[in-house]
């Protein structure tokens, strides 16, 4: 069965500083990833996803995340945050012969002003 | 185009009630799933459905939830006699496809508290 690890659950950070959150996934396949936030009082809406190809992928906001298929990881990362990132981040995997998509138990990032 | 859209967005009900969540996904999507968030657990898949048709239904407790999604209406989630352990936040999300890079579009969530 898939399953999706997040490390950390609460991330707190300063303007400007550099953000790396970890994702790890479970699967005995191909798999499609996905990064998706939810800032405070407003729907979940996708930051980027992996499906092929190239396995840095960038997204909206300057983020961008890596695929490492040996590591079974998927992390994400920020050069430099704003205090508009503070939200909940949550990687998410979908088998290739399965249809649902697994999250993971999300990350909170407090971004200090 | 409108987005996902729940409702209501809150709903409380006494023990032994029956809950209705309603979900109407994005124009044109045929798949609709629905998630259940508690905290500090994330997201937690419940059921995944196309018109009239139950695809997955892996994560749904095996009684007193059910889930439909009628050829012309909205997606429902139903829980028959809610308990305490029933509060959560309930997301829908809906995909024009079953492409399995496709996203997914979510709504804005039903909040169900039971007392």
């Amino acid at each position: 069965a898939q399953s999706v690890s997040q490390h950390n659950h609460h991330v707190i950070l300063s303007e400007a500083a550099s953000l790396e959150l970890g994702c790890n996934y479970s699967y005995g396949g191909t798999v499609n990833l996905f990064w998706y936030v939810q800032y405070p009082g407003q729907h979940l809406q996708l930051l980027l996803k992996y499906f092929s190809g190239d396995p840095l992928v960038k997204g909206i906001k300057g983020f961008e995340a890596e695929f490492i298929k040996s590591k079974f990881s998927f992390n994400l990362r920020k050069p430099s945050v704003q205090w508009s990132d503070t939200a909940e981040y949550f990687c998410a995997v979908r088998g290739t012969r399965q249809d649902k998509i697994i999250f993971g138990k999300g990350t909170r990032l407090h971004i200090l002003p | 185009n409108a987005g996902v859209m729940q409702n209501p967005r809150h709903l409380v009900r006494r023990r032994g009630q029956e809950a209705r969540l309603r979900c109407s996904p994005m124009k044109g999507h045929s798949h609709v799933y629905w998630y259940r968030q508690l905290p500090e657990e994330g997201l937690k898949f419940m059921v995944y459905l196309q018109k009239e048709n139950i695809i997955d239904e892996s994560g749904m407790p095996k009684e007193r939830f059910s889930a439909e999604f009628p050829k012309e209406g909205p997606s429902i989630l139903r829980i028959q006699q809610v308990v305490r352990g029933d509060s959560a936040a309930y997301f829908c999300a809906s995909s024009p496809q079953v492409a399995t890079n496709e996203k997914l579009f979510f709504g804005s969530g039903t909040q169900l508290s039971v007392l």
